[in-house]
């Protein structure tokens, strides 16, 4: 069974600060896909990574795809309060998608 | 286009009932997903629909579960009886499935928010 592990589960900070969101699998995947999902709505996709070592970046948000294409993080410089959400990874495969957790992240002005 | 649309967004009803969830994809688009989403288990995929075909049904949690795709605009999950523990939001999403890597790019509706008391 492949899985996705996200961490952290629970992130609460102030506007200014970085970080980073984790998600890891001992699965490899083809592509793996960031979503953010807001209360009340459907997750919305933020950005799908291939290549094995790419890094894409979306704004103030920067994104990489391990090398063997097994793990991935999120990075968001000097956060928001409009990045509060959730945020899911995703990994494809056979034309479906295998979502972590989640990592809920609450930023406070 | 106005993407991904479930009916109805919030459904309360009694264990026993049977309870219908209805999704219209985007329009052109060949995969149908249908996923469960609860604070324990975060999203599941339930079932998923290439060319209004099933292809994996894998995480439809039991009989009382179903799901048909009569034509590529329109989808239902169907749960009968009904219980308690089946309450929670319900997405449908679709995507144009492609040949290469990086193109199952899923468009996930609003949601069903169900409550079975």
């Amino acid at each position: 069974t492949q899985l996705l592990e996200q961490s952290p589960q629970f992130l609460s900070i102030q506007e200014g600060e970085n970080l980073t969101v984790y998600c890891n699998s001992s699965s490899v995947f083809s592509s793996l896909q960031w979503y953010r999902q807001e209360p009340g709505e459907g997750p919305v996709l933020l950005v799908t990574v291939v290549t094995g070592g790419e890094v894409k970046k979306l704004k103030r948000l920067t994104f990489q795809f391990g090398d063997a294409r097994k793990d991935s993080s999120l990075h968001i410089t000097a956060a928001q309060p409009g990045d509060t959400g959730l945020y899911l990874c995703a990994g494809s495969n056979t034309g479906k998608l295998i979502f972590g957790q989640g990592t809920t992240l609450q930023v406070k002005p | 286009d106005a993407g991904v649309i479930q009916s109805p967004r919030h459904e309360v009803t009694e264990m026993g009932q049977e309870v219908t969830l209805r999704c219209k994809p985007i329009s052109g688009h060949n995969s149908l997903f249908w996923y469960r989403q609860t604070m324990m288990r975060g999203l599941e995929l339930l079932i998923y629909f290439n060319n209004n075909v099933p292809i994996d049904d894998s995480g439809m949690p039991e009989d009382r579960f179903s799901a048909k795709m009569p034509n590529a605009s329109f989808s239902t999950l169907k749960i009968q009886p009904s219980e308690p523990r089946d309450s929670a939001v319900y997405f449908c999403a679709s995507s144009l499935r492609g040949s290469g890597r990086g193109q199952n790019i899923q468009y996930f509706g609003a949601g069903t928010r169900l409550s079975v008391l």
